[in-house]
C-alpha cells in the first residue's frame, strides 16, 4: 500500500526566504506526482504536475523535482511572500487512486 | 473559478436526513472523483467515475451513494449519516483516470448533528 509522507508538518519563515518542502512515497511505481495548495477551509489548487518520466517542473517561483527511484519529491519556493501561506499537499497517482500526504502548513511572516 | 463547482458550500444535517452534494465540471474531463478530508487526516479517495461508470469504490459505507448521470455532473447522496462523517467533501476531475492533472472544487463542509 502506497504511503506518502510530508516533512515538515509545519514551517514558519520570514518573508523573502527560499524554502523547500519534502514529500516521500513508498512505492515508486507511480504515473505522476502533483503538488497542490490548500487555503483554510477551501479546495485544492493545482500547482505543478510531474509525470513519472520527468525530473522537474517549474512555474514562476515554484520548482518541483521528482526522484522516482528513491521515492522523493521536493517543492522549492523562491523568495517567499505572505500570500504563499497555506497548506501544501503532494499526491502520487497510480491507476485510479491519488494518494495524498498530510501536508505541510506554511506560514510566511511579513 | 477552478472549472469544478461544488454546491452547497456548507451543509448541516441531522442523522436522519437525506441530502445530496453536487459537483459540476466545465473542463470536458472524462473522470470524476469524490474525496473526504477529515481533520488532521490525509485526503481519502471515496469513489471514481470514468466515462460515467464507477471504477472505484474505496470501501465506503452504503450511507454514501454516488451518482454520475453524465460526464459533467457527479452527485453524492447522503442518508442516515453519523457525526464522524462530518468533514470537507471534495470533488475532482481529470481528463482520464490514469496520468493527467487533477482539478478540485472548493468543497462542501458537511456537519452532521
Amino acid at each position: 500500500k502506497q504511503e506518502v509522507t510530508q516533512i515538515p508538518a509545519a514551517l514558519s519563515v520570514p518573508e523573502g526566504e527560499n524554502l523547500v518542502l519534502n514529500c516521500s512515497f513508498t512505492d515508486s511505481a507511480i504515473y505522476n506526482l502533483q503538488w497542490f495548495r490548500q487555503d483554510p477551509g477551501k479546495g485544492l489548487t493545482s500547482l505543478l504536475l510531474i509525470q513519472s518520466s520527468q525530473r522537474e517542473q517549474t512555474s514562476g517561483r515554484l520548482n518541483a523535482s521528482l526522484d522516482k527511484s528513491s521515492g522523493r519529491s521536493t517543492l522549492y519556493i523562491a523568495a517567499s511572500q505572505p500570500g504563499d501561506s497555506a497548506t501544501y499537499l503532494c499526491a502520487v497517482r497510480r491507476d485510479n487512486d491519488m494518494r495524498f500526504g498530510a501536508g505541510t502548513r506554511l506560514t510566511v511572516k511579513p | 473559478e477552478t472549472g469544478v463547482t461544488q454546491t452547497p458550500r456548507h451543509l448541516v444535517m441531522g442523522m436522519t436526513n437525506k441530502k445530496s452534494l453536487k459537483c459540476e465540471q466545465h473542463l470536458g474531463h472524462n473522470a470524476m472523483y469524490w474525496y473526504k478530508q477529515s481533520a488532521k487526516k490525509p485526503l481519502e479517495l471515496m469513489f471514481v467515475y470514468s466515462l460515467e461508470e464507477r471504477v472505484e469504490n474505496n470501501s465506503v459505507p452504503s450511507r454514501f451513494s454516488p451518482e454520475c448521470p453524465n460526464s459533467s455532473h457527479l452527485f453524492l447522496h447522503l442518508h442516515t449519516l453519523q457525526p464522524e462523517d462530518s468533514a470537507l467533501y471534495l470533488c475532482a476531475s481529470s481528463q482520464d483516470r490514469l496520468n493527467t492533472e487533477a482539478f478540485f472544487g472548493q468543497g462542501t463542509r458537511l456537519t452532521v448533528v
